[in-house]
């Protein structure tokens, strides 16, 4: 089974309609992450966990809303999608040991169309 | 300016070829330098990680970070049809996150 896992793979839905990305991990890792992949603009990060009770801002987290309900899971929440929101989301783990995770480990990703 | 550009390609070439794919950057706090390679329709994997200047070798594939010319290089030698895929540049300094390139997009042709 994979290391990292994010449900739904693919996900159509409508504009101003609430969504929510799961992703799952049984790496052990305390760290988490979800970015979003766009043509020509890479990958951007929009929220990360470094535990339980830790959640951060990233780059882009307007209009995005997230949930870590366990060392294991960590969701991302579109409260009113929008078409410009339409992309390739990641979710990726990393631990916590020397470096501090230059290594993340990613999901197979959700790809989302907001019509 | 973004703190990493990356050349998007696309970037064709025959089987056997010498791959150069280059990143460069602005932020001089970043440390640690990786390529992460992305097949279609998959998550990107760790392919190389480099700390601080100099070169790494891991068997046809070379990286190398020139921290005075902000300028990072990935080689590939003997390229393969197996090696078709995009590859991203990352860096981070000691504590923050990850700050990714455009990623360039590979492929070798038989």
């Amino acid at each position: 089974d994979a290391d990292v896992t994010q449900t739904p793979r693919n996900r159509i839905t409508k504009t101003g309609k609430r969504i929510m990305l799961e992703c799952s991990q049984t790496k052990g890792h305390d760290r988490m992450y979800w970015y979003r992949q766009d043509p020509g603009l890479g990958l951007r990060l929009i929220y990360y966990s470094f535990d339980v009770k830790d959640i951060n801002k990233g780059e882009i987290s307007d209009g995005y809303s997230v949930s870590r309900q366990a060392q294991a899971k960590f969701s991302l929440s579109l409260e009113s999608a929008i078409p410009n929101q339409t992309a390739l989301y990641f979710c990726a783990t990393s631990d916590n040991a020397g470096t501090g995770g230059y290594e993340q480990y990613f999901g197979p990703g959700t790809r989302l169309t907001v019509t | 300016q973004k703190e990493v550009e990356q050349d998007p390609g696309p970037l064709s070439v025959p089987e056997g070829a010498i791959v150069s794919l280059n990143c460069t950057y602005s932020n001089s706090a970043f440390q640690y330098f990786m390529w992460y390679r992305q097949y279609s329709r998959k998550g990107p994997e760790l392919l190389m990680y480099t700390y601080s200047s100099g070169n790494k070798e891991d068997g046809r594939f070379t990286a190398q970070v020139d921290k005075s010319s902000k300028y990072i290089s990935l080689f590939i030698r003997d390229s393969q049809p197996s090696d078709s895929a995009t590859y991203l540049c990352a860096m981070k300094t000691g504590a923050n996150n990850l700050f990714f390139g455009t990623g360039t997009r590979l492929t070798v042709i038989p």
